[in-house]
């Protein structure tokens, strides 16, 4: 498909177990981006990617969560030993470049993540 | 630190009427600001934005206000129409070339 492409679009998870979470940007863009949203909550900046390189991780809430991108263009949002707060929606985007004319980025649908 | 504040929760407005969605900043850093609308199940997606070079923007029905010396923007929406019912996002950042910022929205219903 032409747009960001998020899997699996819903997960369930026992409290203590990983969990990894998909993204496939737009093809060609080299910026990419994790926001999770918690209910009732607005969009959280978790990380962004530029190439494969990583400059901002001040989004990332502990050291259970990781991000990883190869070859310019599949992300991996990995959490560890969840907990129940870490229920959200996680939400990929992903822009041509680090910041467009436009400002603009291309959101995928989202990863559901529930934690029981 | 919310930096990019959205005090209404949500908005009712009636069909034809002009919808009003506000956002208030802290930042004096943000420099580029934008809309994105979301519906259920879906990803944001971009809607319309401004810099701080300018104080309005027009797209359609869709105009962008930003008064710089309030750290206040807003998106007004005029004849609102029911396919305008969504969660409506602002965001903001310093430089086109960097993360944004977003509100917790504010739920935007048109009745008809």
């Amino acid at each position: 498909g032409a747009g960001v492409s998020q899997s699996p679009s819903n997960k369930v998870t026992e409290k203590g177990k990983d969990v990894e979470l998909r993204c496939d940007p737009i093809s060609g863009h080299t910026a990419l981006y994790w926001y999770r949203q918690s209910l009732g909550q607005g969009l959280e900046f978790l990380i962004y990617f530029q190439g494969n390189s990583a400059p901002d991780k001040s989004g990332l809430p502990s050291d259970r969560f990781s991000a990883e991108r190869t070859g310019g263009s599949v992300s991996t949002l990995t959490i560890q030993r969840t907990q129940q707060e870490d229920s959200a929606v996680y939400l990929c985007a992903s822009s041509p470049l680090l910041g467009t004319t436009t400002g603009e980025l291309f959101f995928g649908e989202g990863s559901r993540l529930t934690v029981l | 630190d919310q930096q990019v504040k959205q005090n209404s929760p949500s908005l009712s407005v009636q069909e034809g009427r002009i919808s009003i969605l506000n956002c208030d900043y802290t930042n004096s850093m943000f420099d580029y600001f934008l809309w994105y609308k979301k519906y259920p199940a879906e990803g944001p997606t971009f809607l319309i934005s401004i810099s701080s070079i300018k104080d309005k923007n027009e797209d359609g029905r869709f105009t962008v206000f930003l008064n710089k010396s309030a750290k206040h923007l807003s998106l007004h929406i005029v004849p609102s129409q029911p396919g305008d019912s969504a969660v409506y996002f602002c965001a903001a950042s310093a430089g086109t070339a960097s993360k944004l910022t977003f509100g917790t929205g504010t739920r935007l219903q048109v009745t008809l």
